[in-house]
């Protein structure tokens, strides 16, 4: 099983600020089967990025992924309001597919 | 477009089973396979499992393997998620979730959660 480490667990940013995630597996991601999400309270989980930095549906432009191998980076150009919330990564290239343990990004 | 619409919360007793389901529209039916994830609260999400509506396979994770059943029916466009041997770690938000098969796993759509209390 791909175990997902991600970082910092808590980013307390302003508004305006760039955001820096990040999400490491203990072994190498197939084919960069790599997906950020975001969530906010009370809601199911929103497909930010998959394929490590292909953006889905109508995502904002600020959104953006990259990595490769074991090391993946979700980076937030300029937070809006709307973008306070926490942050999974998802590995689907093996089974069982896995989830890293989030990163809360909160309003400094 | 595509929607998943699950049934409603449920609270259970410790050893008692839920049946969970997952109704979907605006595609398909049997072209996306149905993906299980639960969270439980304050807590991180836990892939449980995934299901081909169109034949029938699927694949549990090894956690929840005896316990756990999806299945189908194909003429409702309904996929069932049942836990059994309940315990009050089970008390969480059972999603479930879906996408193309280019998707290869990555999940656009979601349903809104059902809440099980185990209790």
């Amino acid at each position: 099983e791909i175990v997902l480490t991600q970082s910092p667990g808590t980013l307390s940013l302003s508004p305006g600020e760039r955001a820096t995630l990040s999400c490491r597996a203990s072994q190498s991601v197939f084919s960069t089967y790599l997906a950020w999400y975001q969530q906010k309270p009370g809601q199911a989980p929103r497909l930010l990025i998959y394929g490590a930095s292909s953006r889905a549906t109508g995502i904002p432009e600020r959104f953006s992924g990259s990595g490769s191998g074991t090391d993946f980076t979700l980076t937030i150009s300029r937070l809006e309001p709307e973008d306070f919330a926490v942050y999974y990564c998802q590995q689907y290239g093996s089974s069982p597919l896995t989830f890293g343990g989030g990163t809360k990004v909160e309003i400094k | 477009q595509v929607q998943l619409v699950q049934s409603g919360a449920e609270v259970k007793k410790p050893g008692a089973s839920v049946k969970v389901s997952c109704k979907s529209s605006g595609y398909t039916f049997t072209s996306y396979n149905i993906y299980w994830v639960r969270q439980a609260p304050g807590q991180g999400l836990e892939w449980m499992g995934i299901i081909n509506p169109s034949g029938g396979n699927r694949t549990y994770a090894q956690r929840f393997q005896g316990r756990v059943t999806m299945t189908r029916g194909t003429s409702t466009g309904t996929v069932y998620m049942e836990l059994s041997s309940l315990r009050s770690e089970d008390t969480a938000v059972y999603y479930c979730a879906t996408g193309p098969s280019d998707s290869n796993g990555s999940l656009p759509f979601w349903g809104q959660g059902t809440l099980v209390t185990v209790s």
